[in-house]
């Protein structure tokens, strides 16, 4: 158990709807890192926040938004879902503000119908 | 600018023999590597970090790697392959001035009875 607690596990949605992606970091981790892993795209890295800000952007769409929140939780907001969107999204977290030691929840999955 | 290549992509070996999947990398600065495994449907969970001490890193599950500046490599090994091992594996080299992280594509480790 790596302490970072994604939900929901799975999540089955049309396209054009929204959806919401939560993320709670390990205790005391800054860091959370979002990336979306797909079987065409590989892993690809979406956004990190540290300490509620925003510190780095990768490939993350402009229908994609995310921010972490006081208690630094973060959410992952989806929006006008299309069929490509489908992906397991993880959420990973660190106690740094530059690391590669990473802890990875166990993922989201979506599923666009 | 930083990447990182992993040389196979598929990797099947038997059990109880060596394993070896091969990562090169490039950075501009001297560099944090990782290895990092995913088990289906799991998060990726660290396996090993280089961090400029020992050139050779042991990790979890009997896993080691060996920094070689020279080769700008990072290859991880294993003495014995059990049927657990099966899994995709990520090389990752990180940058706290770069401030980032890069991934490899991965290689997937099929084990065969």
């Amino acid at each position: 158990d790596s302490g970072v607690t994604q939900t929901p596990k799975h999540l089955i949605t049309a396209t054009g709807q929204r959806v919401t992606l939560r993320c709670s970091p390990r205790s005391g981790d800054l860091s959370v890192y979002w990336y979306q892993q797909s079987l065409d795209q590989g892993l690809q890295f979406l956004i990190q926040y540290y300490n509620g800000e925003e510190r780095a952007k990768g490939n993350i769409l402009e229908r994609f938004s995310a921010q972490q929140f006081p208690d630094l939780h973060s959410e992952l907001n989806l929006s006008s879902l299309e069929l490509g969107d489908s992906a397991l999204y993880f959420c990973a977290s660190t106690a740094h503000r530059v690391s590669g030691e990473l802890f990875f929840g166990e993922g989201s999955r979506l599923t666009v119908l | 600018a930083q990447s990182v290549t992993q040389l196979d992509s598929h990797v099947s070996v038997s059990e109880g023999t060596p394993v070896l999947l091969r990562c090169n990398y490039s950075s501009s600065y001297s560099p944090s590597l990782f290895w990092y495994v995913q088990h289906p449907n799991k998060g990726l969970q660290l396996l090993l970090k280089y961090t400029s001490a020992a050139t050779l890193v042991k990790g979890i599950n009997g896993f080691e790697a060996e920094f070689k500046k020279s080769e700008t490599s990072f290859h991880l090994t294993k003495p014995s392959a059990h049927m657990s091992d099966a899994a995709e594996y990520f090389c990752v080299v990180s940058n706290t001035n770069a401030g980032k992280s890069t991934f490899g594509d991965g290689t997937t480790l099929t084990v065969k009875p």
